[in-house]
């Protein structure tokens, strides 16, 4: 399997641009988190997925920041309009359905998106 | 409030030596118990687990772990490091409950660098 695939790997971009961050979760997984992580706080989770809808989007920093799932293979996180404090590593991470034998709750992730905005 | 606790920042071993990290968690019932590395410019990669049963349990990369549920701890052993396994490393508790709570609760990381 190709584990999961983020994109882009570094965007660089200027303030009060747009930013989309895409993800490809491992197929056949039912569950998807987006992350954030910089030096001051560590690792957070912005919004978690389970079969395609949003269930807790409560680590979402403010109304700039947006994501979707419109399938089981795709997702996105949008950030309209980009500040200086934006700037971070943004993963993305998928997990088996519940069911899978050993899956309970193991999170597997992509490499990361590396996100500068001047 | 659940919580996980890694209350060392930074570790510095040398190589070969011997390594424990510990992890301290906060949690109503006994979680599931997650170990991963980073290492720099990559993803969290899973390096061990405990679901439940033998409370001693083997990862990749030679690593171990034990969880006591008399403290509350899952801490992280390598009998003789080496220095590719200078990287962060996250302790990270879930819920055993089936169901669609799928979070993780993460430690803050320890760092782990490695003399020559």
């Amino acid at each position: 399997d190709a584990g999961v695939i983020q994109s882009p790997r570094h965007e660089v971009t200027e303030m009060g641009q747009e930013v989309t961050l895409r993800c490809k979760p491992i197929s056949g997984h039912n569950s998807l988190f987006w992350y954030r992580q910089t030096m001051m706080r560590g690792l957070e989770l912005l919004i978690y997925f389970n079969n395609n809808v949003p269930i807790d989007d409560s680590g979402m920093p403010e109304d700039r920041f947006s994501a979707k799932m419109p399938n089981a293979s795709f997702s996105t996180l949008k950030i309209q309009p980009s500040e200086p404090r934006d700037s971070a590593v943004y993963f993305c991470a998928s997990s088996p359905a519940w069911g899978v034998v050993g899956a309970k709750n193991i999170q597997y992730f992509g490499a990361g998106t590396r996100l500068s905005v001047l | 409030a659940q919580s996980v606790t890694q209350p060392d920042i930074h570790i510095t071993v040398s190589e070969g030596a011997s390594l424990e990290l510990r992890c301290n968690y906060s949690y109503g019932a006994t979680p599931y118990l997650f170990w991963y590395v980073q290492s720099p410019g990559q993803g969290l990669q899973l390096l061990l687990k405990y679901f439940s049963g033998d409370t001693l349990v083997q990862g990749i990369k030679g690593f171990e772990a034990e969880f006591k549920r008399s403290q509350s701890s899952f801490n992280l052993r390598k009998p003789s490091v080496h220095w590719s396994d200078a990287a962060e490393y996250f302790c990270a508790v879930g819920d055993p409950r089936a169901g669609n709570n799928r979070k993780l609760i993460w430690g803050l990381g320890t760092s782990l660098a490695v003399n020559p």
